[in-house]
C-alpha cells in the first residue's frame, strides 16, 4: 500500500517561495505513475496545480504554470512543489496525491498540510 | 480551465438515495473516460470512491455508484448513513492533458 506524506513550512512570507516536498513509501516513485499535487484553500474546492512522470515529464494546471515547478527526486523516492510569488491566495491546505497505474484517477492522496502565507 | 459544476449541498435522511450531478464541456467530463468521485471529511485524506465514471475501488462500500450523460457526470449514494455525511468532489482528465476538479457538494445526512 503506498503512502504520501507531504512536508515542508507551515508559514511563507508574501512574494516569497512555497516548497513542499512529497516522501513515496510502500512503493517505488519510478513506477509507471504519475504524481500530482493538489490544494484546497479555505472554504473553497480542491484545485489540480500539476503532476509529474518519473522521467521528468510534467503538466501543469494552465492558471499557475507560470508560477510552478514540480521536481521529482528518484534517489530519496519523494517529489516536490516550488510555487514562487505566493500571495494570500495561496493559502491553502496541500495535499499530494498518486495517479493509479490503472485507474484514470487520483487513488492515494497524502494527509494534506497547511500553509499559510503571511508577513 | 474552469472547475466542474456541483451543486453547494445535498440533503437525505438515513435510508434514502441522493444524486450528486458534475457538469463540464465536452473537453473534460464529456470527452472523457477518466472521471473521479472524491469524499472528503475533515481532517482527513481524500477518498477515492469512483473511478473512469463507474467503477469502485475495492475499500468503497457498494453503495456509491457513478454515471455519466454527455457533460454530466453523477454520483448516487444508496441507503444514505450518517458516516457519509461530507464533502464530495468530481474530477476529470482534459483534453489538455490537465485535470480539473469540481467545486465540491457538502452532503447532510438528516
Amino acid at each position: 500500500q503506498v503512502h504520501l506524506q507531504e512536508s515542508g513550512p507551515g508559514l511563507v512570507k508574501p512574494s516569497g517561495t512555497l516548497s513542499l516536498t512529497c516522501a513515496v513509501s510502500g512503493g517505488s516513485i519510478s513506477s509507471s505513475n504519475w504524481w500530482s499535487w493538489v490544494r484546497q484553500p479555505p472554504g473553497k474546492g480542491l484545485e489540480w496545480i500539476g503532476e509529474i512522470f518519473h522521467s521528468g515529464n510534467t503538466n501543469y494546471n494552465p492558471s499557475l504554470k507560470s508560477r510552478v515547478t514540480i521536481s521529482v527526486d528518484k534517489s530519496k523516492n519523494h517529489f516536490s512543489l516550488k510555487l514562487r510569488s505566493v500571495t494570500a491566495a495561496d493559502t491553502a491546505v496541500y495535499y499530494c496525491a498518486k495517479v493509479g497505474q490503472l485507474v484514470g484517477a487520483h487513488d492515494h492522496w497524502g494527509q494534506g498540510t497547511q500553509v499559510t502565507v503571511s508577513s | 480551465q474552469s472547475a466542474l459544476t456541483q451543486p453547494a449541498s445535498v440533503s437525505g435522511s438515513p435510508g434514502q438515495s441522493i444524486t450528486i450531478s458534475c457538469t463540464g464541456t465536452s473537453s473534460d467530463v464529456g470527452g472523457s473516460n477518466y472521471v473521479s468521485w472524491y469524499q472528503l471529511h475533515p481532517g482527513k485524506a481524500p477518498k477515492l470512491m469512483i473511478y473512469d465514471v463507474i467503477d469502485r475501488p475495492s475499500g468503497a462500500s457498494n453503495r456509491f455508484s457513478g454515471s455519466k450523460s454527455g457533460n454530466t457526470a453523477s454520483l448516487t449514494i444508496s441507503g444514505l448513513q450518517a458516516e457519509d455525511e461530507a464533502d464530495y468532489y468530481c474530477s476529470s482528465y482534459t483534453s489538455s492533458h490537465t485535470w480539473v476538479f469540481g467545486g465540491g457538494t457538502k452532503l447532510t445526512v438528516l
